[in-house]
């Protein structure tokens, strides 16, 4: 089964527009993560935040946590034609214990 | 450093055939984790070894699947008798630490590239 359900499931955008997905989770976390996966790289982890942080950066990413709605977005801002891939959300049931991923939104940033 | 390897990267098997997936962590990770990826969802836990023993094999769909890590290192994921619902990217994952760590703290998992498995 899976925790995190992402949306939208698929956003098409302009270069150097934002790109803004969210994701929605239902138990209670200690730490929300978010993910890229491409052809290329495979499964890219871009950036955690913790139950106690409402907002954290790192370069064009920003993400924020809303525990009480149990929900999380990713903004990437001035988008780039090779952020073009799914990104997902996952949360560990707990410490180190496996990651549950959502299905991921797909982007398409088109140059 | 290497990241994660896997090997193959691509196979096609024959319906009832058993395969062999090998994945070669992080050297010196403790933690080891293998995820199935159906076309178009997210990747679903399946097992975790910590070291050579296998902590957690809640997700595996079938008794046809199973994993070892026999000295805490190399892995393999074996799936006996595919079927063509078994057709996924099958992902495997390391992290430095193991065990159940304190609220709050973190150890990331590294993912390899994935075997691309196909059952015909």
């Amino acid at each position: 089964s899976q925790q995190g359900e992402e949306d939208p499931q698929a956003l098409s955008i302009q270069e150097g527009e934002n790109a803004t997905m969210n994701c929605s989770y239902k138990t209670s976390i200690n730490n929300l993560q978010w993910y890229r996966q491409n052809s290329g790289r495979g499964l890219v982890h871009l950036i955690l935040i913790r139950s106690n942080e409402r907002e954290k950066h790192s370069g064009r990413l920003r993400v924020t946590l809303d525990t009480s709605k149990k929900s999380s977005s990713l903004l990437i801002t001035a988008s780039r034609a090779a952020d073009t891939a799914s990104y997902f959300c996952a949360t560990p049931l707990a410490g180190n214990t496996p990651l549950v991923f959502g299905k991921g939104t797909r982007l398409s940033v088109i140059a | 450093g290497a990241g994660v390897s896997q090997s193959p990267r691509y196979k096609v098997a024959k319906r009832g055939q058993d395969v062999a997936l090998r994945c070669d962590p992080i050297s010196g990770h403790v933690s080891l984790f293998w995820y199935q990826q159906a076309l178009g969802q997210g990747p679903e836990f399946l097992t975790y070894f910590q070291n050579e023993a296998q902590l957690d094999k809640s997700g595996l769909p079938s008794d046809r699947f199973f994993a070892e890590r026999p000295e805490g290192s190399v892995s393999t994921l074996k799936i006996q008798r595919t079927q063509q619902e078994d057709s996924a990217v099958y992902l495997c994952a390391s992290s430095l630490l193991g065990g159940l760590s304190i609220l709050g703290n973190y150890n990331e998992q590294f993912f390899g590239p994935g075997t691309r498995l196909t059952v015909l």
